[in-house]
């Protein structure tokens, strides 16, 4: 178990919806990450908060959004649903990233799996 | 850019043998971090190994050990006396030390271990 907590497991959901994942980051970690696992695309970098702030943002969608609240959990909303968004999302968690520090594990948690149908 | 290849799509290996999976890797930063992950077919992704740039040894985790070539780019992962249960996904991945804290990842590579 990393400690870090995604809910729901699953998710299924019709084009056009709008869903929103959770996650908890392992206890003591202040940054969260978030990630797209597809077929097509493999894993990719969506965005990353610390401590409350976006701190780095990939190839997320601009229908897509996230944020971290103060009790450092943090959630991922996606809206207006196409069917290529059905994939498995990650949230990881690490300790504060330092830049110029190579070394910072991301912890991954189990993932959700969201269908679009 | 930084990129990580995994060239291996698949690998199979009897149970108790040793098996070794690519990942070569491209950057520009000095300073750099690899890690590998295993995703069983249950889906979570399990942090195995972590090696720096500068790391003078090649990392160890019991059974996991990291061939890192800086020369040649190259971070293999070696998986030894392999087990039922070390069939999986897995991915290497790349962090600069310099950049964002994002990881990139390799297409990954499917290890079945037969018995």
């Amino acid at each position: 178990d990393s400690g870090v907590t995604q809910t729901p497991k699953h998710l299924i959901t019709a084009t056009g919806q709008r869903v929103t994942l959770r996650c908890s980051p392992r206890s003591g970690d202040l940054s969260v990450y978030w990630y797209q696992q597809s077929l097509d695309q493999g894993l990719q970098f969506l965005i990353q908060y610390y401590n409350g702030e976006e701190r780095a943002k990939g190839n997320i969608l601009e229908r897509f959004s996230a944020q971290q609240f103060p009790d450092l959990h943090s959630e991922l909303n996606l809206s207006s649903l196409e069917l290529g968004d059905s994939a498995l999302y990650f949230c990881a968690s690490s300790v504060a990233p330092n830049r110029g520090v190579a070394k910072n594990i991301q912890y991954f948690g189990a993932g959700t799996r969201l269908s679009v149908l | 850019a930084q990129k990580i290849t995994q060239t291996q799509p698949g690998m199979f290996v009897q149970e108790k043998e040793a098996v070794t999976l690519d990942c070569t890797y491209d950057t520009s930063d000095p300073s750099y971090g690899l890690f590998w992950y295993k995703q069983p077919s249950s889906g979570e992704m399990i942090f195995l190994i972590y090696q720096g740039s500068y790391d003078q040894q090649n990392a160890t985790e019991g059974r996991y050990s990291l061939n890192f070539q800086k020369a040649r780019k190259s971070a293999n992962l070696v998986i030894s006396a392999s087990q039922l249960g070390d069939s999986a996904m897995y991915f290497c991945a790349m962090r600069e030390a310099g950049g964002y804290n994002k990881l990139i990842f390799g297409a990954g590579t499917r290890l079945a271990v037969h018995p």
